[in-house]
């Protein structure tokens, strides 16, 4: 079975903070994604990367970077944390054109 | 322009009850993925169904059934006698391998909402 893994859950920030948010795959997936979830707004992109030091921009890039130093780690760094940027982030991961499978997704709420 | 359309916002049946949810695609290709995902409560998208394009069959798993017709770019899902559990948001998506680049880019529907009273 394929596993995709997030740091946190839930995770509360002040704004102004760095906050990172990790994903790990195990399953060898050349492809991940980060992807926020918003009422109304549905999925959009923020990043994705095809390989390792490999990163493009999605959708929505604004406000945000991303680390791919390992394989099966992507990471989505928040340089600056804003209220706007509360929101469920969620991470996937795919080989090729693929299914992209999901992990459980981590709930940020930024005061 | 690639686009994915699920235009029930909510669904509320009763236990039991067959639902249909409904999903149109406009794509710019003849070589496509179409894709249904759920979310519960809890959170994390689960893979449901995959088809591709050259593939207008129909599929069934359980009390899911799967409707796919090329001819009114439709991609529709069943579930027959509905259970509290499967009380979720259901997405709809689209790839487009030849456009998205070799990372099957999804295009995500809004979702629809599906409350399943007992």
């Amino acid at each position: 079975d394929v596993k995709v893994t997030q740091s946190s859950r839930y995770l509360v920030k002040r704004t102004g903070e760095k906050v990172f948010l990790e994903c790990v795959q195990d399953m060898d997936h050349e492809n991940m994604f980060w992807y926020r979830q918003d009422p109304g707004l549905g999925l959009r992109l923020i990043y994705f990367s095809y390989d390792v030091k490999m990163k493009e921009k999605g959708d929505i890039p604004e406000g945000y970077s991303v680390s791919r130093e390992k394989k099966e780690r992507f990471s989505l760094i928040l340089e600056s944390a804003s209220t706007n940027q509360t929101s469920m982030y969620l991470c996937a991961s795919s080989f090729g054109v693929q299914t992209q499978y999901f992990g459980p997704g981590t709930r940020l709420l930024v005061l | 322009a690639q686009k994915v359309t699920q235009a029930q916002t909510e669904i509320s049946v009763v236990e039991k009850e067959d639902v249909t949810l409904d999903c149109v695609y406009e794509t710019r290709d003849t070589t496509y993925y179409l894709f249904w995902y759920k979310q519960p409560p809890s959170g994390e998208l689960v893979f449901l169904i995959r088809r591709n394009s050259f593939d207008e069959q129909n599929e069934i798993s359980g009390r899911y059934s799967w409707n796919f017709q090329k001819s009114t770019s439709s991609f529709n899902f069943t579930i027959t006698a509905s259970q509290v559990v499967d009380s979720a948001v259901y997405f709809c998506a689209l790839s487009e391998p030849n456009y998205g680049g070799s990372q099957g880019n999804l295009i995500f529907g809004k979702g629809t909402k599906l409350s399943v009273k007992p």
